[in-house]
């Protein structure tokens, strides 16, 4: 399997600019996270889905944010306007559905996209 | 209450030398704990992962040591070399039905050679 895939992998804009990140998670997985990452918060979960319906959006920062999985291969993470403190990079990762017990099975991850708003 | 606190920000530690990195959490629901190990410009990867029915998880060097009571744990990395220089994330997850996993701020580990 090629694992979660991403594109792009970098990305910069100007501020105002809608930008679009994809994601194809490993296939036979039925969870997907969007996750961005900073030096100063660390990972923040921004939304996850399941079977391809979001379960928990309040991760996500500001209406600004928008997140979509039209199947279940293929998810976008879109941002209009973009502004610069929206640098970041944004991971996908996907799991598949939670063991016996209730508790996470592991997450995989993509390689990230770096998205940089100037 | 849903956190979990991870010290030190970052590490320096000497080659053969004992990397230990500590968290901490609130939530006595969660019950499963794994750690992260985070390449640059790679995403975190599953490196082990320990629940608090044991105490300690061993993996070839990398040792998860559960302190249940004191709702700590902590990655012990033996003999370290130069290639485990990484981030490392501590998380933890509920078992409340799905939930999501928690993560720590991480800490940059540096093995020098």
């Amino acid at each position: 399997d090629a694992g979660v895939i991403q594109s792009p992998r970098h990305e910069v804009t100007e501020m105002g600019q809608e930008v679009t990140l994809r994601c194809k998670p490993i296939s036979g997985h039925d969870y997907l996270f969007w996750y961005r990452q900073t030096m100063m918060r660390g990972l923040e979960l921004l939304i996850y889905f399941n079977n391809n319906v979001p379960i928990d959006d309040s991760g996500m920062p500001e209406d600004r944010f928008s997140a979509k999985m039209p199947n279940a291969s293929f998810s976008t993470l879109k941002i209009q306007p973009s502004e610069p403190r929206d640098s970041a990079v944004y991971f996908c990762a996907s799991s598949s559905q939670v063991i016996a017990g209730g508790s996470t099975d592991t997450q995989y991850f993509g390689p990230g996209t770096r998205l940089t708003v100037l | 209450q849903q956190q979990v606190k991870q010290s030190p920000q970052s590490l320096i530690v000497q080659k053969g030398g004992i990397s230990i990195i500590n968290c901490a959490y609130e939530n006595t629901a969660f019950d499963y704990f794994p750690w992260y190990q985070q390449f640059p410009g790679k995403g975190p990867a599953l490196l082990i992962a320990i629940r608090p029915d044991v105490s300690e998880k061993k993996e070839g060097r990398f040792t998860i040591s559960f302190n249940k009571s004191a709702k700590q744990f902590s990655l012990h990395i033996m003999d370290s070399q130069p290639g485990d220089s990484a981030t490392y994330f501590c998380a933890a997850t509920g078992d409340s039905g799905y939930s999501t996993l928690t993560f720590g701020k991480g800490t940059m580990l540096l093995v020098s050679p």
